[in-house]
This record gives C-alpha cells, sequence and structure tokens, in this order.
C-alpha cells in the first residue's frame, strides 16, 4: 500500500460530460503530481501541485484542469470529454519536488468514456 | 526534452533465468534515474533508484547501476521468479517538469514455470 488513495476506481461517462477524481497524498507529502495511461501514449504527465500551487505542467489539455486543497488532497477536473480520453489517471505524491523524492502511485481511476 | 528509452516486450522467461531490460536516457542535466514495477490492476511501485554516477540502485534482488557514459540504466536480476511477471518502467526525473517523471514505454515481463 503506497498511502496515496485515489476515488473513485472505476468511471464510466457519455462524451460532452465533466467528471473530478480525487486523490489523497501519502500523509506528510506536499507534491501532487497527475498522469494519464493509455495504451497508445503510455504514462503522460499532466500537471504537478506543491503545497498548494501550482509548479509544473505537462501534456495537459485546456479541457483538463486540477487544484490542491489546503489539506493537500487534489482533484482533477476532466470537461468536454472525448472517447480519446478514455485511460487510467494516477495521482502520486512525495515529500518534497527534488530529484531524490520519489513519486509515490496510487492505484488510479479508470475513465471510460462512451 | 529529457526522455527515456526501453526495450520493447514483451520479455518471456523461464522461472530461474537472467534478465536484463535495457534503459537508455536523454537528458541534458544529470537526473536521478528509476525503475518502477506494475502489477495487473495496481499503480506503480518503486523498484529502485540511482541519484548520480556509478551509483548501484537495487532492491528484491534486481539491481541497476548508473552508467553516465552509455547514458545506460538496465534493470538486472539473476534468477527471475514467477511473481516477478509485471510491466517495468523506467524513468527519469525532470528538473524542467518540477521534478515529474518522464517513463519509458514499458516493458511487459512474463515469467512461465
Amino acid at each position: 500500500d503506497s498511502g496515496v488513495t485515489q476515488t473513485p476506481k472505476h468511471l464510466i461517462t457519455a462524451t460532452g460530460q465533466r467528471v473530478t477524481l480525487r486523490c489523497s497524498p501519502r500523509s506528510g507529502d506536499l507534491s501532487v503530481y497527475w498522469y494519464q495511461q493509455s495504451l497508445d501514449q503510455g504514462l503522460q504527465f499532466l500537471i504537478q501541485y506543491y503545497n498548494g500551487e501550482e509548479r509544473a505542467k505537462g501534456n495537459i489539455l485546456e479541457r483538463f484542469s486540477a487544484q490542491q486543497f489546503p489539506d493537500l488532497h487534489s482533484e482533477l477536473n476532466l470537461s468536454s470529454l472525448e472517447l480519446g480520453d478514455s485511460a487510467l489517471y494516477f495521482c502520486a505524491s512525495s515529500a518534497g519536488q527534488g530529484r531524490n523524492s520519489p513519486l509515490h502511485f496510487g492505484n488510479g481511476t479508470r475513465l471510460t468514456v462512451t | 526534452g529529457d526522455s527515456v528509452t526501453q526495450m520493447e516486450g514483451p520479455v518471456t522467461l523461464s522461472e530461474e533465468a537472467f534478465l536484463t531490460i535495457n534503459c537508455t536516457y536523454t537528458a541534458t542535466g544529470y537526473p536521478s534515474l528509476f525503475w518502477y514495477v506494475q502489477y495487473p490492476g495496481e499503480g506503480l511501485q518503486l523498484l529502485l533508484k540511482a541519484t548520480k554516477a556509478d551509483d548501484k540502485g537495487s532492491n528484491k534482488g534486481f539491481e541497476a547501476t548508473y552508467r553516465k557514459e552509455t547514458t545506460s540504466f538496465h534493470l538486472e536480476k539473476g534468477s527471475v521468479q514467477v511473481s516477478d511477471s509485471a510491466v517495468y518502467f523506467c524513468a527519469l526525473s525532470d528538473p524542467y517538469s518540477g521534478y515529474a517523471l518522464n517513463f519509458g514505454k514499458g516493458t511487459s515481463l512474463l515469467v512461465t514455470p
């Protein structure tokens, strides 16, 4: 058990809809990272927050947004969903944001867009 | 940007065989390097890491050495078990993305009895 909790585990929704994925980091971890895993693109970094502030952006679409709350949990919002957004979405946390802070991953949310 | 390339799978081995999964990296600086493992239906778990040249990471019988001269971080295990069947990801930390990890495509390993 990594200590990172993601909810829900599975989500099925229709095109055009909006969903929110939730992540609770390990106790004491200040950094949260969001990743998308799909068969064709592999693991893609989306966005990082550190202690409530956005710190880095990867390949995140404009239809997607995220935030980190004062209690350090994070939410990833996906809107105007398309079939191609179907994927596994992982959250990871780390104690800091340096090169020596390994990421600890949750078990992911599997999103299916129909 | 910084990236890793790892050998494509699937790799199929018999139990007790020797395992090597190749990983090479491209980076402008000196990143930390990682191997993660993903078992079916689960998230990624850190297997081992190395933070500077010539460092050797090891865990559960797996080893990898950070080779700056060949920009490589190959994963090895002397004797694999059926329980090692999983997908293995090589990754480096990208200082230009908040030290997010850039992952390779993953290598699927199947160990047969």
